[in-house]
């Protein structure tokens, strides 16, 4: 089946415009999460959205960074004003809550830089 | 709040050498731990678990990881690597409570196998 697709797969942008990365889960996984992956940082927690519940925006950087999932299924990202130090490679992945293994499947990553 | 420890951030090895890539976590009650592993220009994938039982799990591509409750520890090992297990590495750890799923990655190991 298909796995976890990210779109776009690279995006450039100019240092205080807005932008938007989108992320489809592997259909029935209830839950999704964000991360960012910068040279020397490693893998950084953003948000973490669990069927219904309220999400875990505790990783969050800033208050330009929101992140919403409709329907349980698709999310988008939300960068707002992009700053320099927002380049990255933003990641996605999902896992199924029935199967309690908690294996996460990533998505190939929007590589996003800001000029 | 829960943290991962990844104590070498490059390794360069010989083909058929021994490999272990350390990990430590900081959370002292029931968690289930991880690593994933990402080829160069490929998504990041599990390369194996622990959940519970037997502490030595055994993964792909003959990698091993043993679980050490008391040091708080999920070390990799691999008796002799290949060129091809060239590759970031990254523990994870998320806390066994029921649905809630967040995981904490460490901040990657890079291995480099010279032929």
């Amino acid at each position: 089946g298909a796995g976890v697709s990210q779109s776009p797969s690279n995006k450039v942008t100019e240092k205080g415009k807005d932008v938007e990365l989108r992320c489809d889960p592997i259909s029935g996984h209830t839950a999704l999460y964000w991360y960012r992956q910068s040279l020397g940082q490693g893998l950084e927690f953003l948000i973490y959205f669990q069927g219904n519940s309220a999400p875990d925006k505790s990783g969050l950087p800033s208050d330009r960074f929101s992140a919403e999932r409709t329907g349980g299924s698709v999310s988008t990202l939300t960068i707002q004003r992009t700053q320099q130090e927002d380049s990255a490679v933003y990641l996605c992945a999902s896992s199924s809550h029935g199967t309690a293994t908690y294996e996460q499947y990533f998505g190939p990553g929007t590589r996003l830089t800001v000029t | 709040a829960q943290s991962v420890s990844q104590h070498n951030h490059h390794v360069i090895l010989s083909e058929a050498a021994s490999l272990e890539l350390g990990c430590n976590y900081s959370y002292g009650g029931t968690v289930n731990l991880f690593w994933y592993v990402q080829y160069p220009g490929q998504h990041l994938q599990l390369l194996l678990k622990y959940f519970s039982g037997d502490p030595l799990v055994k993964g792909i591509k003959g990698f091993e990881a043993e679980f050490i409750k008391s040091k708080f520890s999920f070390n990799l090992r691999k008796p002799s690597v290949q060129w091809s297990d060239t590759a970031e590495y990254f523990c994870a750890v998320n806390l066994n409570s029921g649905g809630y799923q967040k995981v904490t990655f460490g901040i990657g190991t890079k291995l480099q196998v010279i032929p």
